[in-house]
């Protein structure tokens, strides 16, 4: 069963700094793409990033460029998020996800607020 | 302002048939393939449709999707009331180098 369980999340002061961070499970996590995925309360999603199988290739959105890093550990199937000079209009819930994206995590709450 | 574009909000009456329609642009639906997602209340989205009209192992068949152009559609037939819940188009946008979604559309079970 493919599991993404992500952690790190909670209450920053705008400008702080947060990683996110997403063990999966159930596959073999080297062979998939994988993202981040944001829903800000009340709000529609937003895709954040992605990175390739063996991190040869990143993307982000315009919002975070230069803010966030996405980055990846296969020999330990986990995918983080670095998260720098937060906003408070970075506050929502992440979601790690898979691929297309398929598959989803229960997302963590980050709060971005003095 | 989402890049793709969809109504905010849908209903219909148990069993009845409801569509939602998702529209884009040439660099996003017109060259891409088009995924749905179904996300219920206070959890995380579920993967519905993938590939414009593909359904995932697990998925109903009172669910399909198509595509024409740059414009997608999401249709539900025999609608119940779990059918309640908010959804999402998504398709890569070759210009953005990014994934796009639509803004949402709520849909309520009558």
């Amino acid at each position: 069963e493919v599991q993404l369980v992500e952690s790190g999340g909670g209450l920053v002061q705008p400008g702080g700094s947060l990683r996110l961070s997403c063990a999966a499970s159930g596959f073999t996590f080297s062979n998939y793409w994988m993202s981040w995925v944001r829903q800000a309360p009340g709000k529609g999603l937003e895709w954040v990033a992605n990175i390739k199988q063996d991190g040869s290739e990143i993307y982000y959105v315009d919002s975070v460029k230069g803010r966030f890093t996405i980055s990846r550990d296969n020999a330990k199937n986990s995918l983080y998020l670095q998260m720098n000079s937060l906003r408070a209009e970075d506050t929502a819930v992440y979601y790690c996800a898979r691929d297309s994206p398929d598959y989803w995590g229960q997302g963590t709450l980050v709060t971005v607020s003095s | 302002q989402s890049v793709l574009t969809q109504p905010p909000s849908a209903s219909g009456t148990p069993g009845q048939r409801v569509t939602i329609s998702c529209s884009g642009s040439s660099s996003n639906i017109g060259s891409n393939t088009v995924n749905w997602y179904q996300q219920l209340p206070g959890t995380a989205p579920k993967f519905l449709i993938y590939s414009n009209d593909q359904r995932p192992s697990g998925v109903p068949d009172r669910f399909s999707g198509s595509k024409s152009g740059t414009s997608a559609s999401l249709a539900i037939s025999g609608l119940q009331s779990e059918d309640e819940a908010d959804y999402y188009c998504a398709a890569w946008d070759g210009s953005l180098n990014g994934l796009v979604f639509g803004g949402g559309t709520k849909l309520t079970v009558l």
